[in-house]
Parts: C-alpha cells; sequence; structure tokens
C-alpha cells in the first residue's frame, strides 16, 4: 500500500496563479484533512471530508476550496494564490468519521507534503 | 486559536540521554496523541493516550497525561541519533473532534 499520496511535491506560483493539490489514500479510509504547516505554527486544519460526498471548513479555510472527489482521492484548490499562502501543505487520512462523539482509538495518516512558495 | 503549545521549541541531548517534552492545551479533550516529523517528511503517528489514562508506555516512548492541567509529556528513554526529529503532540477536542497540534519540539540527539 502507498499510504497517502500527495502531488506536486513542490510548486512555485505568482500571486493570482491558481493551482490544485492532489491527495489520494489506498487504505479505505472514511475521513480525510488538509493541513497547512507554518513555522512555528504547528499544523493548522485548512478543510476535511469526513466521509465521501461531505466537506466541512476547519480553522483557517479563507482562499481554500476542496472537493472530496471519490472515497480515495481529496483535493485542494487555491482559486488565487497569495503570499500568505506559501507553506508546507499535507493531507492526512483516517479510518473514522469525525462525526461527533467518543470514538476509539483514531489516528491519522499523513501524506509526505507539497511546498508551495508564492511569490 | 486552539492551538497547544510545546515546551521546550527544541532540545540537543547526547545519544543514550533521555528527552522530554511537555505539552499543554486548552479544550477538553478525548485522547491525545504523539508524532513525529523527520525533516522534510509527513507526521507519523507514535502513541495515542486515552483521556482517562494517566501514563502509557510504548518501547522507550512513556506518555502522561494530566487533564486536570491540560497537559502531557513525552520522554525518550535511551535516545539514538536516529530519534532526531520533530515532535508534535494533538489533542482530539471532546466537543469538535478534531485533532488540534501544538506547536513542536525539534530534538537533535547527538551521536
Amino acid at each position: 500500500n502507498a499510504g497517502v499520496t500527495q502531488t506536486p511535491k513542490f510548486q512555485v506560483l505568482k500571486t493570482g496563479q491558481s493551482m490544485t493539490l492532489q491527495c489520494a489514500q489506498d487504505m479505505n479510509h472514511n475521513s480525510m484533512y488538509w493541513y497547512r504547516q507554518d513555522p512555528g505554527m504547528g499544523l493548522r486544519l485548512i478543510y476535511y471530508s469526513a466521509s465521501e460526498g461531505t466537506t466541512d471548513k476547519g480553522e483557517v479555510p479563507n482562499g481554500y476550496n476542496v472537493s472530496r472527489l471519490n472515497k480515495r482521492e481529496f483535493s485542494l484548490r487555491l482559486e488565487s494564490a497569495a503570499p500568505s499562502q506559501t507553506s508546507v501543505y499535507f493531507c492526512a487520512s483516517s479510518a473514522l468519521s469525525i462525526a461527533g462523539g467518543q470514538g476509539p482509538q483514531e489516528t491519522q495518516y499523513f501524506g509526505p507534503g507539497t511546498r508551495l512558495l508564492v511569490l | 486559536s486552539q492551538q497547544g503549545e510545546e515546551d521546550p521549541q527544541a532540545l540537543s541531548i547526547q545519544e543514550g540521554e533521555n528527552a522530554t517534552m511537555n505539552c499543554s492545551y486548552k479544550t477538553s479533550i478525548n485522547n491525545l496523541q504523539w508524532y513525529r516529523q523527520n525533516s522534510g517528511r509527513g507526521l507519523v503517528h507514535l502513541i495515542l493516550i486515552r483521556s482517562n489514562e494517566r501514563e502509557k508506555h510504548s518501547g522507550r516512548l512513556r506518555v502522561t497525561l494530566d487533564t486536570s492541567k491540560k497537559s502531557s509529556s513525552l520522554l525518550i528513554t535511551a535516545s539514538r541519533a536516529a530519534d532526531t526529529a520533530s515532535y508534535f503532540c494533538a489533542a482530539r477536542s471532546y466537543n469538535t473532534d478534531k485533532l488540534i497540534f501544538g506547536t513542536g519540539t525539534r530534538l537533535q540527539v547527538f551521536p
């Protein structure tokens, strides 16, 4: 199993350009997530998808859109890139829905990340 | 921000020494998890401790949780150069079920 894969690994954009970050998982997980990681700030949740066909905003959704294309794939789109979106983006998946309530042990599996530079 | 905090931000030790990292969080939790991140790579899950547990062991890892103080610690015993990485705590919020990550501790283990 490849686990969680992300493309591209690196990208340089000019302000105002658009792009889509791709993520796929082969673990049959219901839930998928997009995070951004900035120096000194840990990971912050951008959007998540509890199950195929559903998406919800996380902590920092402004400037982003997502699509849960099917159970395997969850893409993140920047419609008009800004320098503030320079970051490392991580996709993750997990086996449980985050619909609420206490659940059994569950962890997230992360992709290798996409480094994005917006000039 | 609900983001957790970790201290120290950076830690340098010699091989064979123990490394202790602390995490504080702000919300009520279902569990608390620790992740490791090697430079330029994604995060890898290390260990999970539930809110009704106080201590958990896994190999050279020991995690404690004090929900009254909203804090957790990760101890790596007999450290190795290969343990060099950044370590993040992540608290699973009781209310939202989302993981809230700490800011991370960068651990450097010298041979």
